[in-house]
């Protein structure tokens, strides 16, 4: 099975940074993404890692460990759009996500 | 990447009723996806769907309850059979794409059970 662990809530203000972690146990492992999703939509793809490293895409950027089973999700130069729960979704054989963090941006 | 059209957005049903949810992609994808989402919780995989062959469910989920119908490579049905209000939560269904655009969300369906 898979255990995948992040905080349940961050709050920080317009313009800083944030890193949301994330930690997995997987039999198996093929990629690691990050979701945002906005109250009432549906999850939008952010980033997928498979090899470690950082990738980043604009002010997202997303860290892999696979030795230490270990991801974090940057945002910077935070905006209030920003507001919104992150969800860390590991692959083994199926797709799997975490609880979710819910980042509350304030001005 | 790819467009997907869920349908009902949303819906009030009496238990012991049933729904159907429609999802048609504008390409053709082999493996479609349906999750439910609980309030306040996150997403949780029903059953993988295949063209041609019999849907593949999750441990604590069932065909009977969650029958699946997968006719084509662009569209698929989940059916929520005899609901009752713990039925209640949003399901999405989602396809996935290459791996540089992860897996793709179909705009969810807001189900009530009352």
């Amino acid at each position: 099975g898979q255990n995948i662990d992040q905080p349940t809530e961050m709050t920080a203000t317009e313009g800083a940074i944030v890193q949301i972690n994330c930690t997995y146990q997987t039999s198996g492992f093929n990629g690691l993404f990050w979701y945002q999703q906005h109250a009432g939509e549906a999850p939008t793809f952010l980033s997928y890692n498979v090899l470690d490293g950082l990738e980043e895409k604009g002010r997202f950027s997303s860290f892999l460990s696979r030795s230490k089973g270990y991801s974090y999700l940057l945002l910077k130069e935070l905006q209030m759009k920003d507001s919104a729960s992150y969800l860390c979704a590991v692959r083994a054989v199926k797709l799997s996500f975490g609880a979710g963090t819910t980042v509350t941006v304030r001005a | 990447s790819a467009v997907i059209s869920q349908k009902p957005s949303r819906d009030i049903c009496q238990r012991g009723t049933s729904l159907t949810i429609q999802c048609q992609v504008d390409s053709q994808v082999t493996m479609m996806f349906w999750y439910r989402q609980q309030p306040g919780q996150s997403l949780t995989l029903i059953a993988t769907a295949n063209q041609g062959s019999e849907a593949t469910y999750e441990s604590g989920f069932v065909i009977d309850k969650f029958p699946i119908s997968r006719p084509n490579l662009t569209f698929s049905t989940l059916t929520v059979s005899n609901m009752s209000p713990e039925d209640s939560s949003i399901y999405l269904c989602s396809v996935k794409e290459g791996e540089d655009y992860g897996y793709t969300f179909g705009s969810g369906t807001r189900l009530t059970v009352v």
